[in-house]
């Protein structure tokens, strides 16, 4: 089944414990793409990844940190967490320009 | 930087009745268009798009957009709402230029659907 999975789902951590969310998708995808949804503001784009070693600064790339060394992998880091980072949190991925597959959200929540 | 508005935060309607979801963007020329809908605790996922052609789309469970370029809008609609139809719905768009690609979506309409 074509997927995009996360983990975890869900995530209560503490100010500066340093984290990574992982997405993986198994559709040969070369766009992947980071996302947080908060209430009100829509999806705002985090980074994303044309390919691999690609990445690029999305809208909102303050705090966060991503890798993509294998073309189906691409965790989204948060070295130091803090409160204004407690979001939910969404990867997609894309053949270039097409739809986006998007996985089913890590809620994250920093105290 | 292109931009996408959806003008309405929560639409509410009859089940049965007929919807229609605006959607605005700002960009100079034609972008990749697309509908999401999300239901509570789900991802996104998608309803339609528009890269060219036609200018009315159809769509998954009954929906379908118009893209009207003279009014740089995509609007969804359907005829006839069910109850299951309640969710978030977003519109974005994709603009690809200078090796990159950039998906910008509006702020999504909450559906709310009275029996």
């Amino acid at each position: 089944e074509a997927q995009v999975t996360q983990n975890p789902r869900y995530l209560i951590t503490v100010t500066g414990k340093k984290l990574t969310v992982t997405c993986s998708q198994n559709m040969n995808h070369e766009y992947m793409s980071w996302y947080r949804q908060d209430p009100g503001l829509g999806l705002r784009q985090i980074y994303y990844s044309m390919n691999v070693e690609v990445t690029d600064k999305g809208d909102v790339p303050e705090g966060y940190k991503v890798s993509r060394k294998e073309k189906r992998n691409f965790p989204l880091i948060l070295e130091s967490p803090s409160p204004n980072q407690t979001s939910l949190y969404f990867c997609a991925s894309s053949q270039q320009y097409n739809e986006q597959f998007f996985g089913p959200g890590t809620r994250l929540t920093v105290l | 930087a292109q931009s996408v508005t959806q003008p309405d935060i929560h639409i509410t309607v009859s089940e049965g009745a007929s919807l229609e979801l605006r959607c605005n963007y700002s960009y100079g020329a034609t972008p990749y268009l697309f509908w999401y809908v999300q239901s509570p605790g789900q991802g996104l996922q998608l309803l339609l798009k528009y890269f060219s052609g036609d200018t009315l789309v159809q769509g998954i469970k009954g929906f379908e957009a118009e893209f009207k370029r003279s009014q740089s809008s995509f609007n969804l609609r359907k005829p006839s709402v069910h109850w299951s139809d309640a969710a978030e719905y977003f519109c974005a768009v994709g603009v690809e230029g200078g090796g990159s690609y950039i998906p910008t979506f509006g702020r999504g309409t909450s559906l709310i659907v009275h029996p």
